[in-house]
């Protein structure tokens, strides 16, 4: 089945450096929508990206759909604690209605 | 707007017991929802589809009869988890589209609910 992979696992940045976050599909994909969990929180719907090759940027965040639509990354400019919190990619399939959730990233920033 | 309730948000049974939990659209029709199960530091695996009137479809490992889930009305998805056992303490997660669930849809995520089997 389809498998989403995220890389890294983990990362401790401290606060004012950046962070990527990729994410990479077994299958290509109709479109690719980022979340936000904090600890002990739900998912929060960042950013959906449909073109091929599509970037979109909220504020300090960066977001870029693949040219092939099989990745995608993250990238965090100059990072604050209040970023801290896993980021989960999630795709779709071509005429598919579930998204597969990534295998996530954690992110810790020191301050 | 798009918000999605979940209730109740924490729960504490004991194993062999019945538990159900509530998923509802504020603001929104929802055609269609989706329920999720969170291990701790794990993602989100989806459990099943639940299209509004229709029977749920479930994802391949996920019992049918252990988790019931019934998606009577526009606004109300429910998920039963029978005959709990601590194995099944998770967090489970709602979340719910509107229109034709299309390559287009958001899903917006309920608060989650906390369930622990004694």
């Amino acid at each position: 089945g389809q498998q989403v992979m995220q890389i890294p696992q983990y990362q401790h940045v401290q606060e004012g450096e950046d962070f990527t976050t990729y994410c990479n599909s077994s299958t290509t994909l109709s479109n690719i929508q980022w979340y936000k969990q904090r600890p002990g929180g739900h998912p929060v719907f960042l950013i959906q990206l449909v073109k091929s090759g599509e970037v979109k940027k909220q504020k300090r965040l960066t977001f870029q759909f693949g040219e092939a639509k099989k990745n995608s990354s993250l990238h965090i400019t100059a990072t604050q604690t209040t970023d801290v919190g896993t980021y989960f990619c999630a795709g779709r399939n071509t005429g598919f209605q579930k998204l597969v959730f990534g295998t996530g990233t954690r992110l810790l920033v020191s301050p | 707007g798009a918000v999605v309730s979940q209730h109740p948000s924490w729960v504490i049974c004991k194993s062999g017991t019945s538990v159900k939990i509530e998923c509802r659209s504020l603001d929104f029709q929802a055609t269609t929802m989706f329920w999720y199960r969170q291990f701790p530091k794990q993602s989100l695996m989806l459990m099943a589809t639940s299209n509004e009137g229709s029977k749920a479809t479930y994802e391949q490992g996920v019992e049918k009869d252990k988790f019931l889930i019934n998606h009577a009305s526009l606004t109300l998805s429910t998920l039963t988890v029978t005959s709990a056992h601590p194995e099944d303490s998770s967090f489970y997660i709602c979340s719910a589209e509107g229109g034709s669930g299309g390559a287009g849809e958001t899903q917006y995520f309920g608060p989650g609910t906390r369930l622990l089997v004694l």
